[in-house]
């Protein structure tokens, strides 16, 4: 079956540290979002790719970091400069026609 | 400004009540496509629908129903005969022709529908 997988589905991190959240689709789309829910909030754009080896910053790029070297993988790191990366991260595939976003199952993270 | 708007933080309902999720959205382009998502408890989010800006009929899908009607910037979405499993946080959403896709989300109305 097709689909995002996202990993892992709950991570606990402590202040000054850096973590990569997982994302991989077998979708084959082109393009990738990773979004950023807070509670009671909707959904921000953190960072965006539409194509392999580039990669444009949403609203919210301060703090985090991506790549983009495989069409299926586009890991977010929430860097230590990050000062409130407590929420629940999104990640996101999209095809080429304007259809709907297709959304993994989440990651929590926590900050200790 | 590109904006979405739902006004409705918590909305609760009992069942078999029909309800109302109201989206209003700001933009000045032409051409959009405006969505409604669902997150149930376990966070994925599950898409609905999708209209684009030219298409302004309604749609019916089993107890769904959206009314998009571009002269008030509406895209408001009524559940029929409302059931404890409809229980989730909805969101309307947007994007734009060549813009990568990105979307725009509204602030997401909360639906408690008690047996």
């Amino acid at each position: 079956d097709g689909g995002i997988t996202q990993s892992p589905k709950y991570l606990f991190r402590k202040e000054g540290q850096n973590v990569t959240l997982s994302c991989e689709q077998n979708l084959n789309h082109d393009a990738m979002y990773w979004y950023r829910q807070d509670p009671g909030q909707g959904l921000r754009l953190i960072y965006y790719s539409q194509i392999v080896n580039d990669f444009q910053k949403g609203d919210i790029a301060e703090g985090y970091s991506v790549s983009r070297e495989k069409k299926e993988s586009f890991p977010l790191t929430v860097t230590s400069a990050q000062k409130n990366p407590t929420a629940f991260y999104l990640c996101a595939s999209f095809g080429s026609s304007y259809n709907e976003q297709f959304f993994g199952p989440g990651t929590r993270l926590t900050v200790l | 400004a590109q904006k979405v708007t739902q006004a409705q933080t918590e909305i609760s309902v009992v069942e078999k009540e029909d309800v109302t999720l109201d989206c209003v959205y700001e933009t000045r382009d032409t051409t959009y496509y405006l969505f409604w998502y669902k997150q149930p408890p376990s966070g994925e989010l599950v898409f609905l629908i999708r209209r684009n800006s030219f298409d302004e009929q309604n749609e019916i899908s089993g107890r769904y129903s959206w009314n998009f009607q571009k002269s008030t910037s509406s895209f408001n979405f009524t559940i029929t005969a409302s059931q404890v499993v409809d229980s989730a946080v909805y969101f309307c959403a947007l994007t734009f022709y060549n813009q990568g896709g990105k979307l725009i989300f509204g602030q997401g109305t909360e639906l408690s529908v008690k047996p």
